[in-house]
């Protein structure tokens, strides 16, 4: 069964922000929301991972929300190079737990 | 962020013939990796976990036989296909498991190895 649930694909304007979302209905206390993106041709490239609080490095914000059942990736100025398929995966951070990769979100950035 | 290499990053082989791909960690010990599969258009797939020491644990609907994993160090595991056909034609990623330390604990993602079995 699919943990969670995302757009198929998206596109945004370069040099404005882009908002994923990510429905996770069904997250357990102690799961945590990660975020990869593949780009093509590529391994995933780790973006950002939390529980509970939002969370920002040098690549993007994530905006969990307080019942956890959704979060938003934030990338805050997209640019050419963010195209790629972004994936939101719920995952236990005990031993040895998977990931588990659903389609994601196709997101093309548009000159 | 931590780096994982792979090798070759691609590799074209005969049918019948046997091909070795390596996973390294370069700056970090990793006591757990993984070894995924992904065909055109479709998401990664994970094949087995990967336990320094210790045998590798397949995923269902692997053939551990055919996908011999071996992980005899901290920062080394390969994935060798044998026999291998048209079919195993694919991008296999590795990944590896940062379990404690600056990074917190996540997976680290190699850039992958095409196959491509003639």
């Amino acid at each position: 069964d699919a943990k969670t649930t995302q757009p198929t694909s998206m596109d945004c304007a370069e040099g404005r922000a882009a908002n994923l979302p990510c429905n996770h209905s069904t997250i357990s206390g102690n799961e945590y929301v990660y975020w990869y993106r593949q780009i093509h041709s590529q391994g995933p490239q780790y973006i950002i991972h939390g529980l509970k609080n939002n969370e920002t490095n040098e690549m993007a914000s994530l905006i969990i929300t307080e019942d956890r059942k959704s979060s938003t990736l934030i990338l805050p100025h997209a640019t050419l190079r963010d195209t790629a398929v972004y994936y939101c995966i719920v995952r236990g951070n005990f031993g040895n737990e998977k990931l588990t990769f659903g389609t994601g979100t196709r997101l093309t950035i548009i000159p | 962020g931590a780096v994982v290499s792979q090798h070759p990053s691609w590799v074209i082989c005969k049918s019948g013939t046997s091909v070795k791909i390596e996973c390294r960690s370069l700056d970090f010990q990793a006591t757990t990796m993984f070894w995924y599969r992904q065909f055109p258009k479709q998401s990664l797939m994970l094949m087995a976990t990967s336990n320094e020491g210790s045998k590798a644990t397949y995923e269902q609907g692997v053939e551990k036989d055919k996908f011999l994993i071996n992980h005899a160090s901290l920062t080394l595991s390969t994935l060798t296909v044998t026999s291998a056909h048209p079919e195993d034609s694919s991008f296999y990623i590795c990944s590896a498991r940062v379990v404690a330390g600056v990074w917190m604990e996540t997976q680290y993602f190699g850039p992958g190895t095409r196959l491509l079995v003639l």
